[in-house]
């Protein structure tokens, strides 16, 4: 257990709808990572926030969102949903102002969206 | 941008016999490199990782990476393959203090 929840583990919704994916980074860490996970693409990073600001943007569409709210939750709303968004959404948290080059990324399970 | 390129995205070896996992890096920076790996419907968990300290690295469950700065690569090895260790493998590289780049993953198969 890596100490990083993420809600809801799958989601099944239609094409044209808004989702909103939930994590709860581990206690104390300040940062959260969003990834997106697909066979065609890999593993690819969508934003990072530190401690409720944005401070890197990924390969992040213009159709998704993201905050991090005062208690470190973080959300990723997706919107106007396409068949193409379905895939394994991954919440990461580290400790510190998310310097990885010496720290790690804690992985949740995911959360499963398929569009149909 | 920084890149890495995960040779094979699927490796099968029989239990006991020697793991490696490839993986290739591109950086314009002194990188530092990572090992992640995932097990069937979990997330991803740190193995090793290189932070320019001394260049073979060692992890958890037995495998150990190889930095070669003159192969720009970091591969992954295990001496001797469990069938626990079946799961899909990540190298990473960090581009920027802020973000991780991941190969496209490599699944490991271990035959009883």
């Amino acid at each position: 257990d890596s100490g990083v929840t993420q809600t809801p583990k799958h989601l099944i919704t239609a094409t044209g709808q808004r989702v909103t994916l939930r994590c709860s980074p581990r206690s104390g860490d300040l940062s959260v990572y969003w990834y997106q996970q697909s066979l065609d693409q890999g593993l690819q990073f969508l934003i990072h926030y530190y401690n409720g600001e944005e401070r890197a943007k990924g390969n992040i569409l213009e159709r998704f969102s993201a905050q991090q709210f005062p208690d470190l939750h973080s959300e990723l709303n997706l919107s106007s949903l396409e068949l193409g968004d379905s895939a394994l959404y991954f919440c990461a948290s580290s400790v510190g102002r998310g310097n990885l080059r010496t720290g790690e990324l804690f992985f949740g399970e995911g959360s499963r969206l398929t569009v149909l | 941008a920084q890149s890495v390129t995960q040779l094979g995205s699927h490796v099968s070896v029989s239990e006991g016999a020697l793991v490696l996992l490839r993986c290739n890096y591109s950086s314009s920076v002194p990188p530092y490199l990572f090992w992640y790996v995932q097990y069937p419907n979990q997330g991803l968990q740190l193995l090793l990782k290189y932070t320019s300290a001394a260049t073979l690295v060692k992890g958890i469950n037995g495998f150990e990476a190889e930095f070669k700065k003159s192969e720009t690569s970091f591969h992954l090895t295990k001496p001797s393959a469990h069938m626990s260790d079946a799961a899909e493998y990540f190298c990473a590289v960090t581009e920027g203090a802020q973000k991780l780049v991941f190969g496209q993953g490599t699944r490991l198969t271990i035959n009883p």
